[in-house]
C-alpha cells in the first residue's frame, strides 16, 4: 500500500529557531499533500494544503509566514516552522492520497515538536 | 458550517461489541470515513462509506445514513489493542478532510 514517510519523528528546538519537517510519498506521486497539527487529546486540525509546483493554501487563522510550506516535487513536501515558540509545540502530521487508490488518506508517522 | 460530532469516550470489555456514533453537518457531502489513532501514532484509515448502508471489513464495520446525517463504526470481538482514538471524517470539495474531535475507546480485560 501507499506509504508516507515523515521526518524527523521528534525534535526539540530552542525558542526563536526554525525547524523543517519533511513529508515524502515513497511509492506514489502526490500532487497534493496536507499538513495537520494535533494537540494532546484533541483532533487533527488542517493547517494547509500543499500543492506541487504552486503556493500552499492555508486555513483560516494559520500564519503563512510562520509555517512555510514547499512542495517542490511530486514526492516531497516540507513544513518549516519559523521562529518557533513554546506555543508551537505540537504533533505535526502530513497526509497524502495515491491517485486511483481506494478512498483513504495515508498519514505520515508525525513529528513531535517541542519548543523550549 | 461543517462539523462532526462524536462521543468523547467509550469504555467496553474485551470480546464485546462497541458502536461509535458520528453525526455530521455539511453543505456538500461526499462520504464518511473512519480513522484509528493510537497514542503517539499517526491516524490509520479504517473505512469509507459513500453510500447508505453497512460496509464490513473484518471485525470492523461502518454504517452510513445520508438522510439522517449519521454514521457509526462498529467494532466486534474487541481486543485490548483496539484501545485507541477513533475519528470520523469527511472530505470536502477541495479534497481536504475535516475530522471529528475523536472518541477515545478504552477496552478493559
Amino acid at each position: 500500500g501507499a506509504v508516507v514517510s515523515q521526518h524527523p519523528s521528534r525534535v526539540i528546538c530552542k525558542s526563536g529557531t526554525s525547524v523543517k519537517i519533511e513529508c515524502r510519498s515513497l511509492d506514489f506521486q502526490a500532487t497534493t499533500m496536507f499538513w495537520y497539527r494535533q494537540f494532546p487529546k484533541q483532533s487533527l486540525m488542517l493547517m494547509a494544503t500543499s500543492n506541487e509546483g504552486s503556493k500552499a493554501t492555508y486555513e483560516q487563522g494559520v500564519e503563512k509566514d510562520k509555517f512555510l510550506i514547499n512542495h517542490a516535487s511530486l514526492t516531497l513536501s516540507t513544513l518549516t516552522v519559523t521562529s518557533a515558540h513554546p506555543e508551537d509545540s505540537s504533533f505535526y502530521i502530513c497526509s497524502a492520497r495515491e491517485q486511483g487508490a481506494s478512498y483513504g488518506y495515508t498519514f505520515g508517522s508525525g513529528t513531535r515538536l517541542t519548543v523550549v | 458550517g461543517q462539523s462532526l460530532e462524536q462521543p468523547s469516550e467509550v469504555t467496553a470489555v474485551e470480546g464485546a461489541i462497541v458502536q461509535i456514533n458520528c453525526t455530521y453537518q455539511t453543505s456538500g457531502f461526499y462520504g464518511l470515513s473512519w480513522y484509528q489513532q493510537h497514542d503517539g501514532g499517526a491516524p490509520t484509515f479504517l473505512s469509507y462509506n459513500a453510500l447508505d448502508g453497512l460496509e464490513e471489513t473484518g471485525r470492523f464495520s461502518s454504517f452510513l445514513s445520508r438522510s439522517d446525517s449519521y454514521g457509526y463504526l462498529l467494532l466486534q470481538e474487541l481486543q485490548m489493542k483496539d484501545s485507541a482514538s477513533y475519528f470520523c471524517a469527511f472530505p470536502t470539495g477541495g479534497f481536504k478532510t475535516i475530522f471529528g474531535a475523536g472518541t477515545r475507546l478504552f477496552v478493559k480485560a
